[in-house]
Order: structure tokens, then C-alpha cells, then sequence
């Protein structure tokens, strides 16, 4: 079973501030299966990034993802008010699918 | 427009029973993998299981798995979770959400709005 890490559990910056959020899978996983969510207070997840890199209909391109193997990253150029929110990784298995814990993105 | 709307939820005492649903609208249901998702309050996100778009083979996280069926009746556009030996800490809110699977990779690109679930005596 894949095991997904997020770090930082936290992260508290200011608006206009980049944001670097990480993913670590617990063994070398295929880039095109890693997605990554948006979720923000009584609302379902928002799909943002899949295939590690590839930007969902609708999502500004302040959003990018970059990685492969086992680290994986979500970068956030310039925060907006509205990105401040929790953000999950996530791995497809044929069989089985993870997410990671989630990072926190919180007004600083 | 893509719609997902999950219906079932509620209070249910621990070994009880409860069927979840969930109606799909503005696209071709039978052509895609269905999953649900749930969250225990203030936690993080839990994958429950994934149906794929005929009904023939389903998958179940160990937490769920022997307690939980997933099925769907493409005829009704419909998804559901059949729970079974619910505990409490199965109580979270349960989502369900639109696989696409193809060259650029695997995305859940819809989701419902979720169904609470609690268990409790």
C-alpha cells in the first residue's frame, strides 16, 4: 500500500506569498497517477492538479505541480485570498487509492 | 452541467444499517468509475471505495472491507454504499465523486456535496 507525506502540516504566509506544498509517497509511483485536491470549510474537495503537472478546467495558473518518483510538489506563485485552504495529495492504484494527510494553508 | 447528489445519510446506532446514494446528471453515467470519499469530522480525506463503469469489479479500502458494498444501476444513474456493522468510527461525511481514467492520467473531476452519516448510541 502506497503511503502518501504531506509536509508542512501548516503553512502560514501572507497574501502575494508563494507557497510550496510537498507530497512524499511511501515508494516510486507513476506521475500520471497523482492528483492533487483543494478543499475549503463545509465544501467537497476541487480537483486542481492531475498528472502531476496537468492543471484542471478552470484552475488559474498561480497553480502548479511538478515531481515524480517519490516527491511531488504543489506551488502556489502568488496566494490569493481565496487559496487559503487545506490541500491533499492523492495516488491512484488500480485497486487501491491514498491520500495524503492534507496541508493547511492559512492566512498569516 | 455535471451533478452529483448524495442522499441516506443520518443517525444510525453502532451495528445498525444504511444505504447511501447518489444521483448522477450531465453526463453519460455508465461510461465512468464511481468512488466514494469520506471524512470524519475535522479529519482528513479517507477513500472508501470504487466501482468501475459496468458494475463488474469493485474495491474497498481494509477499513470498510466485508462491512461496505458499493454498487450502481446504471438504468437509474445512480451510485450507492450499502453499510453494514456500522461503528462509530465510521460516522464522517460521505462523498461521492466521478472517476476519469484515461492517457493524462486518473482525477476524481466531480464530486457531490456529501451525506453525513453518525453513529451513535
Amino acid at each position: 500500500e502506497i503511503v502518501l507525506t504531506q509536509s508542512p502540516g501548516t503553512l502560514s504566509l501572507s497574501p502575494g506569498e508563494r507557497a510550496t506544498l510537498s507530497c512524499r509517497a511511501s515508494q516510486s509511483v507513476s506521475s500520471i497517477y497523482l492528483a492533487w485536491y483543494q478543499q475549503k470549510p463545509g465544501q467537497a474537495p476541487r480537483l486542481l492538479i492531475y498528472g502531476a503537472s496537468s492543471r484542471a478546467i478552470g484552475i488559474p495558473d498561480r497553480f502548479s505541480g511538478s515531481g515524480s518518483g517519490t516527491d511531488f510538489t504543489l506551488t502556489i506563485s502568488r496566494l490569493e485570498p481565496e487559496d487559503f485552504a487545506v490541500y491533499y495529495c492523492h495516488h491512484y492504484g488500480s485497486s487501491m487509492r491514498t491520500f495524503g494527510q492534507g496541508t493547511k494553508v492559512e492566512i498569516k | 452541467e455535471v451533478q452529483l447528489l448524495e442522499s441516506g445519510g443520518g443517525l444510525v446506532q453502532p451495528g445498525g444499517s444504511l444505504r447511501l446514494s447518489c444521483a448522477a446528471s450531465g453526463f453519460t453515467f455508465s461510461n465512468y468509475a464511481m468512488t466514494w470519499v469520506r471524512q470524519a469530522p475535522g479529519k482528513g480525506l479517507e477513500w472508501v471505495s470504487v466501482i468501475i463503469d459496468s458494475g463488474g469489479n469493485t474495491y474497498y479500502a481494509d477499513s470498510v472491507r466485508g462491512r461496505f458494498t458499493i454498487s450502481r444501476d446504471n438504468s437509474r444513474n445512480t451510485l450507492y454504499l450499502q453499510m453494514n456493522s456500522l461503528r462509530a468510527e465510521d460516522t464522517a461525511i460521505y462523498y461521492c465523486a466521478k472517476d476519469v481514467h484515461d492517457s493524462s492520467g486518473h482525477r476524481n473531476d466531480y464530486w457531490g456535496q456529501g451525506t453525513l452519516v453518525t453513529v451513535s448510541s
